[in-house]
């Protein structure tokens, strides 16, 4: 499993855009790239998985450049609400593959 | 989707006795994964459990100190043994979405504080 590297915190306003990058340089080719987001007191959440170039979805955007060996979270004009940990994980889209989470980058957001 | 629920949500045990928490998927689901995350910390894998077969526990987890029962697809449960306050942590399962995409949804997670 390929080893991420995240900034430790990452600090924002609201309204502001916030992108978290990840280092994963040993990623495989059947790799696939997950974020998860985690309030406090609750189980992480799914929030944007991709492969290759860019994906987004209504929550957040992933880039990943075509060597693939790191890869950016955006997250547009954060909110309050936004405020939490957020992961980076790397492994193989198999069915049964249980999740390796590395420490995260936990993102503060003030008004 | 699936909807994922835990009990008890929280606890406070003394050292020495077990506790058993309970994880209820609304689903059928052929794996379930534990999980443990210490104050402030990230995530790690216990074990994987898989209905019919014997769970499979990561380097660091043993089934004596947290054995793992899976009757059945919607149901598993974690016991944490001869608690020590070290022991003291927030319990998660998760089970995998098999409709393509293979991510996990979590449980809200039982919070432990052995004393």
């Amino acid at each position: 499993l390929a080893k991420t590297t995240q900034p430790i915190s990452m600090d924002s306003y609201e309204g502001q855009e916030v992108n978290i990058t990840c280092s994963h340089n040993n990623i495989a080719t059947n790799d696939y790239i997950t974020w998860y987001q985690q309030f406090p007191s609750q189980g992480p959440r799914f929030i944007i998985q991709g492969y290759k170039t860019k994906v987004t979805n209504e929550v957040a955007s992933l880039f990943i450049p075509a060597d693939r060996k790191s890869s950016t979270l955006s997250l547009p004009r954060v909110s309050l609400s936004d405020t939490a940990v957020y992961y980076c994980l790397v492994g193989d889209d198999q069915a049964g593959t249980a999740l390796i989470f590395g420490k995260g980058t936990t993102l503060s957001v003030s008004s | 989707s699936a909807v994922i629920s835990q009990k008890p949500s929280r606890d406070i045990c003394q050292r020495g006795t077990s506790l058993t928490i309970q994880c209820q998927v609304d689903s059928q689901v052929t794996m379930m994964f534990w999980y443990r995350q210490q104050p402030g910390q990230s995530l790690t894998l216990i074990a994987t459990a898989n209905q019919g077969s014997e769970a499979t526990y990561e380097s660091g987890f043993v089934i004596d100190k947290f054995p793992i029962s899976r009757p059945n697809l919607t149901f598993s449960t974690l016991t944490v043994s001869n608690l020590s306050p070290e022991d003291s942590s927030i319990y998660l399962c998760s089970v995998e979405d098999l409709q393509g995409s293979y991510e996990q949804y979590f449980g809200p997670g039982t919070r432990l504080t052995v004393t």
